[in-house]
């Protein structure tokens, strides 16, 4: 199975701040990686495919880069409703795995 | 506006039996392929299974092989979950989720609000 890991597993930030995850694939998996952001209580909510394409309706601050296995994922001007958690995940091969997730809190 | 909405998820006793359902709108479901995640309680997600639109290719995480059965109605737009000899393990909430194409690796995107399962004496 291709290991997904993501740094920080938490981060503080404040609104305005520019902030970026890491998400490493333990194997090359292409840009075959996706994000999603999941609220307390809420279902993960799709951001970005193909590593750096934004699923309609997603707004550009947000931005995907990388290849291979090493990726990205950075929020330019925070605001109070980007508080949430970020998950990677590839679908480069089955089983489709998931990383451990970064904590965006004030 | 695409819709996923899981239901059947309940309390179990470890080794029983449960059939999670998820009714699909807003789109061609049978256009695209679908699976189910999980997510423990406090815990990262975990993908269960997947299938594709016509049913040709269907997946399981290793931890459910043998164990659950997913599989899909097109005529009623609904996917399911047959979830035998629970464990503890398995408790979790589970997501309804819409792959982008019709496969089962090309990318999730929309997840439906989850159904909650708890396998507990």
């Amino acid at each position: 199975d291709i290991q997904m890991t993501q740094s920080p597993s938490s981060l503080s930030a404040s609104v305005g701040d520019r902030v970026t995850i890491t998400c490493r694939a333990s194997q090359d998996i292409h840009t075959y990686l996706a994000w999603f952001q999941q609220k307390p209580g809420r279902a993960p909510k799709a951001l970005m495919f193909a590593a750096s394409s934004l699923q309609p309706g997603v707004p550009s601050k947000f931005s995907g880069s990388g290849s291979g296995t090493d990726f990205t994922l950075t929020i330019t001007s925070l605001q109070p409703e980007d508080f949430a958690s970020y998950f990677c995940q590839q679908y480069y091969n089955l089983p489709l795995t998931f990383g451990g997730g970064t904590k965006v809190e004030v | 506006e695409v819709q996923l909405v899981e239901s059947g998820g309940d309390v179990v006793q470890p080794g029983g039996s449960l059939r999670l359902s998820c009714a699909a709108a807003g789109f061609t479901f049978d256009d695209y392929g679908m699976h189910w995640v999980r997510q423990a309680p406090g815990k990262g997600l975990e993908w269960v299974s997947g299938i594709s639109w016509n049913t040709n290719s269907i997946v399981y995480a290793d931890s459910v092989k043998g164990r659950f059965t997913i599989s899909r109605d097109n005529a009623k737009s609904a996917l399911y979950l047959e979830m035998n000899t629970l464990r503890t393990e398995d408790t979790a909430l589970y997501y309804c989720v819409k792959d982008r194409r019709n496969s089962v690796h090309d990318g999730l995107d929309v997840w439906g609000q989850g159904t909650k399962v708890t396998v507990s004496s």
